[in-house]
């Protein structure tokens, strides 16, 4: 069965950094992409990047281009969202999914709140 | 960027009405568009993909049509389950971009 797990809720303060993260499981990790999206609190869905976990390929919008970091770490067929310093404005639901055709199986979703 | 006009931005219909979402490119995208059901504290559902390829498990009320710029999901006879915000992907070129959504709800 294909899954994907995220990383639990995250409460931090402006300025201080974060990497949340997306474990695949039920199928060949590193054969598909995996995207990161976003959805601030009342707003529609954001897409901010997406990573080819066979090479670390990495596209991101250009909303979000230098903001975060995706990465990869294939010996846990892990992918990772990171802020190097977090903004009030980050506070939003973080989802990745999987990218066949489309975005097929979806994480969890993983709570990001900064407030000081 | 492509731009993904969808509306309309809500709706409010019976059950067991006919209900269609639009979605409207900035330019021609092919067959390359997903729709995705979002409800609140759930992550997104595939329903269709390459705009008229119904998702495994997809109940068939919900359908796709549309190819170049302009898109449509229908849902043949509206379900309470079908409560929901409907999201529209283009998926032809990067960066990918959503549509603004469209909050369906039951009267």
């Amino acid at each position: 069965e294909v899954q994907l797990v995220q990383s639990g809720a995250e409460v931090k303060k402006p300025g201080e950094s974060l990497k949340i993260s997306c474990k695949g499981s039920g199928y060949y990790f590193t054969s598909y992409w995996i995207g990161w999206v976003r959805q601030m609190p009342g707003k529609g869905l954001e897409w901010m990047g997406i990573i080819f976990p066979g090479d670390s390929d990495t596209i991101y919008s250009p909303s979000f281009q230098g903001q975060v970091t995706i990465s990869v770490d294939k010996s846990t067929n892990t992918a990772h969202l990171q802020w190097s310093s977090l903004k009030a404005s980050d506070t939003a639901m973080y989802y990745c999914a999987r990218r066949v055709e489309a975005f097929d199986y979806w994480g969890q979703g993983t709570l990001v709140t900064v407030s000081s | 960027a492509i731009q993904m006009t969808q509306s309309p931005s809500s709706l409010s219909a019976s059950v067991g009405d006919r209900v269609t979402i639009t979605c409207r490119a900035s330019q021609g995208i092919g067959t390359d568009l997903g729709w995705y059901q979002h409800k609140p504290g759930k992550a997104p559902k595939l329903l269709i993909s390459g705009a008229t390829t119904l998702h495994s498990g997809v109940p068939s009320r919900f359908g796709g049509s549309g190819t170049g710029t302009d898109f449509t999901l229908a849902i043949s006879s509206l379900q309470p389950e079908d409560s929901a915000t409907y999201y529209c992907l283009q998926d032809a070129s990067y960066p990918l971009t959503f549509g603004g959504g469209t909050k369906v709800e039951i009267k």
